[in-house]
């Protein structure tokens, strides 16, 4: 248990439904990136939390998934209007920056989402 | 933009056998390095890291040494256990990148007694 707890593990629903998850980080972790991994590939970015602030967005997050970070806690990621590529494991991680000069992330166990 | 290259898996070995997985890396700048492992059903763990060319991450009886002329970072053990058993991941960060990471497709490891 990296201490970064993730919610709900498992999602199933329906093509077209609306989706959260929820991602609650190490306390004191200012930063919180949300991944996408599908299987057999590794995780891939999707965005980051400065603490309330998102700073950066991939061009995988289409115009349909929306994050945010409201006081700088913990992070909803929704999709809208899912679809079945939306199928995948959705990676939540954190970390404290300005530490050293590197970048260890915690990651918490994932939500795997399947849309039928 | 930056990538990552794994050896393809799965990779399938006998207790005690040496192990070797392959990651190059192509990026801008001097990236951090890692090794991720992620064991059956448990979420993604950094096992060992390195931050500058020539650096050696061990953890674990694991080893990995940045290689910035071969842009390489093989992770290596010389003797593997059942319990190694998981998938891992070579993954790097950019120094200017908001420090996400990217990610190989991974290894999967298997263990036989």
């Amino acid at each position: 248990d990296t201490g970064v707890s993730q919610n709900p593990r498992h999602k199933i629903t329906k093509r077209g439904q609306n989706v959260t998850f929820r991602c609650d980080p190490i306390s004191e972790h200012n930063r919180l990136y949300w991944y996408r991994q599908t299987l057999g590939q590794g995780p891939e970015f999707l965005t980051y939390f400065q603490n309330e602030a998102q700073l950066e967005k991939s061009r995988l997050l289409s115009d349909r998934f929306s994050a945010e970070r409201p006081k700088g806690s913990f992070s909803t990621l929704e999709i809208q209007r899912t679809e079945q590529g939306d199928s995948a494991m959705y990676l939540c991680a954190s970390t404290r920056l300005p530490t050293a000069t590197y970048n260890e992330q915690f990651f918490g166990p994932g939500t795997r989402l399947t849309v039928l | 933009g930056d990538s990552v290259t794994q050896m393809e898996g799965p990779v399938t070995l006998s207790e005690e056998a040496f192990l070797t997985i392959n990651c190059t890396y192509t990026a801008t700048g001097y990236p951090s390095l890692f090794w991720y492992v992620q064991y059956p059903g448990e979420g993604l763990q950094l096992l060992l890291k390195a931050t500058k060319a020539d650096d050696k991450g061990s953890n674990k009886g694991f080893e990995a040494t940045y290689r910035k002329e071969t842009t390489s970072f093989h992770l290596e053990k010389g003797s593997v256990q059942v319990s190694d058993s998981a998938v891992y991941f070579c993954a790097l960060s950019g120094g200017n990148q908001g420090g996400k990471l990217i990610f190989g497709q991974g290894t999967e490891l298997s263990v036989k007694p």
